[in-house]
């Protein structure tokens, strides 16, 4: 069954610092990956996603991530980081067997200090 | 252009009373799914419609839960006999066949 794991419930980074969001994956046949945000009181808004062709998938808001199999890894990247990405960010993968389900990591909470 | 739409965005009930939410999905995409967060946890898969039919539910799902879709279009999440325990933001979203998921702002329940 696939599954993600979401390493660091909280990071705490410098505006202006690099974010590095970790995900990691678990999957017996080529995964499809997503990143999605969730400001407080908010639904989740999609960042980026992975559906097997470029590794390096670049979102919005300067966020990109890389998918590399060796690692089964996911992480999430920006070079420098802005008050407005405080957030919850949230990695998923689409289950097989049909329906386009997705399942969730339990989330990072993404602090940017001054 | 208008998202995938809840409402009502916050509901308060009483243990025991019967509470339903609505979703009205982005207007071409024909599945349409119901997601439940809690406090420090990621979404988790409640059930999802393609057009009208349900085609999945999960065990999360007890039989206090019901979802229909009868039109194909917008789509009720019926909680009767609220416990403490389903507490929780209830998500919608909706996708085109295998296309991306949206979701909308979330339905936030506290049973008291």
């Amino acid at each position: 069954a696939q599954s993600v794991t979401q390493l660091g419930s909280h990071v705490s980074v410098s505006e202006g610092a690099l974010v590095l969001l970790r995900c990691n994956y678990s999957s017996s046949v080529p995964p499809y990956l997503f990143w999605y945000v969730q400001y407080p009181n908010q639904g989740l808004q999609l960042l980026l996603k992975y559906t097997s062709a470029a590794t390096l998938v670049k979102g919005i808001n300067g966020f990109e991530a890389e998918f590399k199999k060796s690692e089964t890894s996911f992480h999430l990247t920006k070079p420098s980081a802005h008050m407005s990405d405080a957030a919850e960010y949230f990695c998923a993968v689409r289950l097989t067997g049909g329906g386009n389900k997705l399942t969730f990591g339990t989330g990072t909470q993404l602090k940017v200090e001054l | 252009d208008t998202g995938v739409s809840q409402d009502p965005r916050h509901k308060i009930t009483k243990r025991g009373q019967n509470v339903t939410f609505r979703c009205d999905p982005i207007s071409e995409h024909n599945r349409l799914y119901w997601y439940r967060q809690t406090l420090g946890q990621g979404p988790e898969f409640l059930t999802y419609f393609q057009n009208e039919a349900q085609l999945e539910k999960s065990r999360l799902l007890s039989d206090r839960f019901s979802a229909e879709r009868p039109k194909g279009s917008f789509s009720t999440l019926e909680i009767q006999r609220t416990e403490q325990g389903d507490s929780a933001m209830y998500l919608c979203a909706s996708s085109l066949e295998d296309g991306t998921i949206y979701f909308g702002e979330g339905s936030w329940l506290t049973v008291v």
